[in-house]
């Protein structure tokens, strides 16, 4: 079993839906999670921590669920712009490096 | 300088050729990272420095790659014979010691084996 998985997708939604992800990670030790979006052939880059309370960003809304073990983002209002793939990120106490999923890919339909 | 940068941005090589990338994190971050990202795939973590000091690395590293930090700033992957399964998009990213502000990402070297 993988240590963090994802529905790969695609995601397919039209504009102004609403779309949510989730996540599972097998560590039951992992201490932060992320969301982390990447464009075709870019670098991912941070779209948000996600915290025990849940945390909100604009559009965007992630929770966590340590019983679990699960990790949420939530995009209202879909726009065309938000087209990509998000990645979940978890870490593990002791160590700095970051477990990737393997993404889940969106597209949002005009 | 406000990125993390790579270099090259493509490299084309023949099997069996050595190859060396550079990556320049960002100044104050004292943590940096190298990860391989193949298609379709999230990107798989290397190894990782804390300053000069290599503190871990993945058994994805074989033999034939190297990384080195040598003053705590810049720092090298090398990968030694290389082979056509070693084609992907190697990625450095840097980050201070609050893990919470995530990564910083650099573009990228994609490397092709022929």
């Amino acid at each position: 079993r993988k240590e963090v998985e994802q529905d790969p997708g695609p995601f397919n939604v039209p504009e102004g839906a609403t779309v949510a992800f989730n996540c599972t990670y097998s560590n039951s030790a992992s201490q932060s999670f992320f969301w982390y979006r990447q464009d075709c052939r870019k670098e991912p880059k941070l779209l948000m921590s996600v915290y025990s309370s849940g945390n909100e960003d604009g559009r965007f809304t992630a929770q966590l669920n340590r019983a679990s073990q699960y990790i949420s983002l939530l995009i209202r209002d879909s726009k065309l712009s938000d087209s990509a793939t998000y990645l979940c990120v978890v870490t593990t106490s002791g160590t700095y490096k970051y477990i990737f999923g393997t993404g889940t890919r969106l597209k949002v339909l005009a | 300088d406000t990125g993390v940068s790579q270099d090259p941005r493509h490299k084309i090589t023949k099997r069996g050729q050595n190859v060396t990338f550079r990556c320049d994190p960002i100044s104050e971050h004292n943590r940096l990272y190298w990860y391989r990202q193949t298609l379709g795939q999230g990107p798989e973590f290397l190894t990782y420095f804390q300053n000069e000091a290599q503190l871990e690395k993945s058994r994805l590293l074989s033999d034939r790659f190297s990384a080195e930090r040598p003053k705590g700033s810049f720092s090298t992957l090398e990968i030694q014979r290389t082979e056509q399964g070693d084609s992907a998009m190697y990625l450095c990213a840097s980050s201070t010691f609050e893990d919470n502000y995530g990564y910083t990402f650099g573009s990228g070297t994609r490397l092709t084996v022929v």
